[in-house]
């Protein structure tokens, strides 16, 4: 079946530091990839998205590649704010076709501290 | 623009009982998403509707859950007879059609459901 797995949170960061937050999928098809973001009171928003091999996405300085060889669209930030602590979603969609439903990994927790 | 709207915002109900959950997507948006979020299973698929097309129900869990959308815009998602493994936040989502909005959703606030 189709799933996205993350790594777990949360994370807790220093200000201006460098973000990793993996993210690796199983698809039956050739999936389209999204970051989400869910601010805290806040609902969850599109970060970015990918929908082919080696596209690269990249929103609010965050970036993600689609990396078909390795399954993976892992989110990166060279310099992380406050305002970025939220809970951020990694999902996939394979195929338009198929009702463009999303399938969500279980959210990675954020907090980062001045 | 005004976005995707959800009432009520907090639901308590009693186990047994039925409720109604109401989603005003964004205007013009031709598909609508409903989604849960708990604790224990993250952010699951519950229906999905398309135009006129027939709705994609496979993420339902039950034949307690029911939804329908009235001239294509606000959706009524019924969950009857609840019971307390049903607590959680449902959401909605609307978005564009057109394959270069694929994945675009747009989240409503959600209603938190508690069931006693």
């Amino acid at each position: 079946g189709n799933s996205v797995t993350q790594m777990e949170g949360p994370v807790t960061l220093s200000e201006e530091a460098f973000l990793t937050i993996n993210c690796t999928y199983t698809a039956t098809g050739y999936p389209s990839l999204f970051w989400y973001v869910q601010y805290p009171g806040e609902g969850l928003q599109l970060l970015l998205k990918a929908t082919k091999a080696d596209d690269k996405g990249s929103n609010k300085g965050f970036e993600a590649t689609y990396r078909k060889e390795t399954t993976s669209f892992h989110l990166e930030k060279g310099s992380v704010q406050v305002s970025d602590s939220a809970v951020y979603f990694c999902a996939l969609i394979v195929s338009y076709n198929q009702g463009g439903k999303l399938i969500f990994g279980q959210g990675t927790e954020l907090s980062v501290k001045p | 623009g005004a976005g995707v709207s959800q009432s009520p915002s907090n639901k308590v109900t009693e186990k047994g009982k039925d409720v109604e959950l109401r989603c005003d997507p964004i205007s013009g948006h031709t598909a609508l998403y409903w989604y849960r979020q708990s604790l224990g299973q993250g952010l699951e698929f519950l229906i999905y509707f398309q135009g006129n097309s027939a709705p994609d129900k496979s993420g339902l869990p039950s034949d307690r859950f029911s939804a329908e959308r009235t001239g294509g815009s606000v959706s009524t998602l019924t969950i009857q007879r609840t019971q307390q493994e049903d607590s959680a936040v449902y959401l909605c989502a609307s978005g564009p059609a057109g394959t270069g909005a694929i994945g675009e959703q747009y989240f409503g606030p959600g209603t938190r459901l508690t069931v006693t």
